[in-house]
Order: structure tokens, then sequence, then C-alpha cells
């Protein structure tokens, strides 16, 4: 089945610890984004991608590191300069980075200790 | 740069009763407009959306929701909610530009009580 991946699903880490979460889609898409959620808060950009070797900024990338060697992979760092990093990550994907509608993971839910 | 705006937070409704959620928007260029629905602790899935011509869209689980450019609304309506359509419900907005990315809203928390 086509779709996107999100491991792993929670994830616990200690404070002033990097944390990787590995986001992988086999649909082909070109564009690939990160978001958080936080209760109240909707979902924020923290970076995007549209092509491999390139990615953006988004709202909130302070803290955050993000690669893009291959079309499938979009992994996010959280690193300890993240100040508040216990939250909710999507990742998503979409065929290109205009009008078309994105496919999102499962999310992976992140609490630091 | 542009942005989203979901009126309610929460909305609570009877059973069989219709709903609105509302949305309005704000962009100084063309958008496409989207609305999703995200159960506990899951990914957002797609309910519908409007890329161009008749303004009004329908969308998966008898969902529908109204372009109107001049009001900068796009809202969500159903006519007669289930218990299972207990849910957050996200408008998003993304501009007819390369290189942007999907800005969502704040979300609205639908409860729909027997």
């Amino acid at each position: 089945d086509g779709g996107i991946t999100q491991s792993p699903k929670y994830l616990f880490r200690k404070e002033g610890q990097n944390v990787t979460l590995s986001c992988e889609q086999n649909l082909n898409h070109d564009a690939m984004y990160w978001y958080r959620q936080d209760p109240g808060q909707g979902l924020r950009l923290i970076y995007y991608s549209q092509i491999v070797n390139d990615f953006q900024k988004g709202d909130i990338a302070e803290g955050y590191s993000v690669s893009r060697e291959k079309k499938e992979s979009f992994p996010l760092t959280v690193t300890s300069a993240q100040k508040n990093p216990t939250a909710f990550y999507l990742c998503a994907s979409s065929f290109d980075s205009a009008n078309t509608e994105a496919f999102f993971g499962q999310g992976t839910r992140l609490t630091v200790v | 740069a542009q942005s989203v705006t979901q009126l309610d937070s929460q909305v609570p409704v009877f059973e069989e009763a219709p709903v609105e959620l509302r949305c309005n928007y704000s962009s100084s260029v063309s958008v496409y407009l989207f609305w999703y629905v995200q159960y506990p602790n899951q990914g957002l899935q797609l309910l519908l959306k409007y890329l161009s011509g008749s303004t009004l869209v329908k969308g998966i689980n008898g969902f529908e929701a109204e372009f109107n450019k001049s009001q900068t609304s796009f809202h969500l309506r159903k006519p007669s909610v289930h218990i299972s359509d207990t849910a957050e419900y996200f408008c998003a907005v993304i501009t007819n530009q390369a290189g942007t990315a999907l800005i969502f809203g704040k979300g609205t928390t639908l409860s729909v009580s027997s």
C-alpha cells in the first residue's frame, strides 16, 4: 500500500538529548512537510522540502533540523536547543508544492522528560 | 503571507442536527482551500478541497463547503451529524504559487452527543 510512514508512534527522551523522527513515503511525491501540533494551536509548519537536497524553514524552525537526501525520506531532528519539544509531530507529502492536497502520516508523539 | 482563522474552537451538537464549522482566510494572492479531519492520536484525512470551478464542493462523509471569495470564507457544513463525526476539523490554505506550504487554522473540535 502507498502511504506515509512515521516512526516511532511514541517516543520518550531525556531533556538535553537530540532525537530524530522518521518519515518515509512511497507515493513518489516531490514535496514533504513537518508540522508540530499542540493543543489549541493547530498545526504549525516546521520545515518543508520541495525537492531532494533542498528545504525551507517554516514558522517555527528554531531548534529543529532536517535533511532530504532521498525523495522518499525526510527525517526531522529535534535538538536540545528546542525549548519545549514535547508535542505531536506530523509529517506530510504532496505531489508538488502548489495546489495539490497533502497526505499525512499517523504522527509521532514525543515526550521529553 | 496567508492566514486562516477558525472562528469556533469547540462546537457541541446533538446527533442528527445540522452543523456549520466556520473558516475565514486572508491572502494577497489566489488560494486553494482544504478541510481536514483528525481523529484522536491519528494523522489528518482530507475531507474536501476547493481548487477552482463550482464554489460548492462536496466531500466525504456527507460534508460540503462553500467558497465565498467576497467574504474570504470556506465554511464546512453537514445537514445531519452522527456520533462518529466527533473529531477535530482543520481548515487549511495554500497559494497557487510554487514553493509554498499548507497553512492551517487552529482547529475546531466537533462533539456530537446523543
